[in-house]
């Protein structure tokens, strides 16, 4: 079955420490996946996608398909940085988009002062 | 100039009542959805339509009944209201053909039945 995973319920780290939050997937084929976060009070918006290979307000992440793995990196965590991040994966469908999101259960980063 | 719009954003009514959810959204897009985030946080889809055509519907309750006027719109409308009905619902929408593929949400609607 189509699975994505993220064992920390709940990051905490200190203002200016490096930051991972662990996402892994379970899925027959090649799917794509993202990175979508909610802060305080704010819609859910997307923050990455595996296939564009971007660095967005510092963060990246790194396909590793022999690990099936998609975790979200940043050097030096800010105060702002703090809110849900959720990964979530979708079946390539030819040139379509309509595929559904399949979301991990999602990992609250706290970053102290 | 809101995206995806959700109204309402707040939703309390009693067990056993019948209420509706609606969403809209400005960004030209072809396909809607509709999420449940449950009181983990945990987020689930339930509904997509693309070109005002139901393309997923996954195992929810027939209770719960997604229309789509037009491409712009994708209503929910559930029935005779569970407690296990409270949670927030996200509409979402996205380009079926173009552009990233990504999908952009509403702020939700927060539903709790008494």
């Amino acid at each position: 079955a189509q699975r994505v995973t993220q064992p920390e319920k709940l990051l905490s780290v200190f203002k200016g420490a490096p930051v991972e939050l662990k996402c892994n997937y379970s899925y027959s084929g090649s799917p794509e996946l993202f990175w979508y976060v909610q802060y305080s009070r704010q819609r859910l918006q997307l923050l990455l996608r595996h296939i564009s290979r971007e660095s967005i307000k510092g963060f990246t992440a790194d396909l590793n398909k022999g690990e099936t793995s998609f975790h979200l990196k940043k050097p030096f965590a800010q105060e702002e940085d703090s809110a849900m991040y959720y990964c979530a994966a979708r079946d390539r469908q030819g040139s379509s988009n309509t595929g559904k999101l399949i979301f991990g259960q999602g990992t609250t980063l706290q970053v102290k002062p | 100039d809101t995206a995806v719009s959700q109204t309402p954003k707040y939703l309390v009514t009693q067990m056993g009542n019948d209420k509706s959810i609606k969403c809209e959204q400005n960004l030209g897009h072809d396909t809607m959805y509709w999420y449940k985030q449950d009181s983990k946080k945990f987020l689930k889809i339930m509904f997509s339509y693309n070109n005002k055509e139901l393309i997923i519907n996954e195992t929810v309750p027939n209770r719960f009944s997604p229309k789509s006027p037009d491409k712009a719109h994708l209503n929910l409308h559930i029935n005779s209201l569970e407690l296990g009905d409270s949670a927030v619902y996200f509409c979402a929408s996205s380009s079926a053909s173009s552009g990233t593929g990504a999908q952009h949400f509403g702020d939700g609607t927060r539903l709790s039945i008494l």
